[in-house]
C-alpha cells in the first residue's frame, strides 16, 4: 500500500515564476492537508481539502497561494509569482476520514532563486 | 504565549539511555495528541497517537498525556543510534489542523 506521494521532490524557481506542487493521498484517503516547514521552524498548517472542496484555508497566505483537490487526480498547491520567502519544505498529509490521524508524504523542497 | 512549546534541544544521549521529550500547550481545546519522528530531509512519520490522559505504550515508546497540566511526554527506552532524528509533538482540537511544536533534535551516540 503506497504511502502519500508528492512530486516533484525538489523544485527550483526564479522569483516571479509559478510553482506547482502535487500530492497523491494514500489509497482510500479522501482528506488532504498541506503544511509548510520554513528553515528552523515547525510545521505550519496551510489548508485542508476534500474532493472538490476547500474545508479550511485559515493558514493560507491571502495572496499568490491556492490549492485544489479535483474529483480526479492529485491535489495541487499553486504558488504564483514566487518570492525568496516562499523557499521551504511543503508537506502533504492525508487521512481516510475526519478525526483520524494524518500520514505525511516525503515533501517538496522549493528553492526560489 | 505560543499554543505549543517544545524545547528544540539539541539532546545528545548515549546508546541505551532513556530519553524524555516534552511539550506544553495552552489551549484546552486540544483533545488529540501525536508524536512524529522526522529524519533529516524526510517527511514526518507517525509514532504515537493518543486522545486521553494517561499512558500509551508501543514497544520502546511510551506517550504520556496530562491534560490537567497541559503537558505531554514521549519516552524512548533503550535508545538506539537509529532513533537519532527530530521529534515533533502535534496537537489537534476544534478543527482538523495539526498544531506542531518546533521539534526536539535527538542524537543517540553509539
Amino acid at each position: 500500500n503506497a504511502g502519500v506521494m508528492q512530486n516533484p521532490r525538489h523544485l527550483v524557481r526564479r522569483r516571479g515564476q509559478e510553482a506547482r506542487l502535487r500530492c497523491s493521498p494514500m489509497k482510500g484517503h479522501s482528506h488532504v492537508y498541506w503544511y509548510r516547514q520554513l528553515p528552523e521552524e515547525g510545521l505550519k498548517f496551510m489548508v485542508y481539502l476534500q474532493k472538490e472542496n476547500i474545508i479550511d484555508e485559515s493558514g493560507m497566505p491571502k495572496e499568490r497561494f491556492s490549492a485544489e483537490f479535483p474529483k480526479e487526480g492529485p491535489s495541487i498547491l499553486r504558488i504564483q509569482q514566487v518570492v525568496r520567502g516562499d523557499s521551504a519544505a511543503y508537506f502533504c498529509a492525508s487521512s481516510p476520514v475526519r478525526e483520524d490521524t494524518q500520514y505525511f508524504g516525503p515533501g517538496t523542497r522549493l528553492t526560489v532563486l | 504565549q505560543k499554543e505549543v512549546e517544545q524545547d528544540p534541544g539539541p539532546l545528545s544521549v548515549p546508546e541505551g539511555a532513556i530519553v524524555s521529550l516534552n511539550c506544553t500547550y495552552s489551549n484546552s481545546a486540544f483533545q488529540y495528541f501525536m508524536w512524529y519522528r522526522q529524519y533529516s530531509r524526510k517527511g514526518p512519520e507517525l509514532l504515537m497517537y493518543t486522545y486521553s490522559s494517561g499512558n500509551k505504550e508501543d514497544g520502546r515508546f511510551t506517550a504520556q498525556v496530562d491534560k490537567s497540566s497541559k503537558y505531554i511526554s514521549l519516552f524512548i527506552r533503550d535508545s538506539q543510534p537509529s532513533d537519532s532524528a527530530t521529534y515533533l509533538c502535534a496537537l489537534k482540537g476544534g478543527s482538523e489542523k495539526l498544531v506542531f511544536g518546533k521539534g526536539t533534535k535527538l542524537t543517540v551516540n553509539p
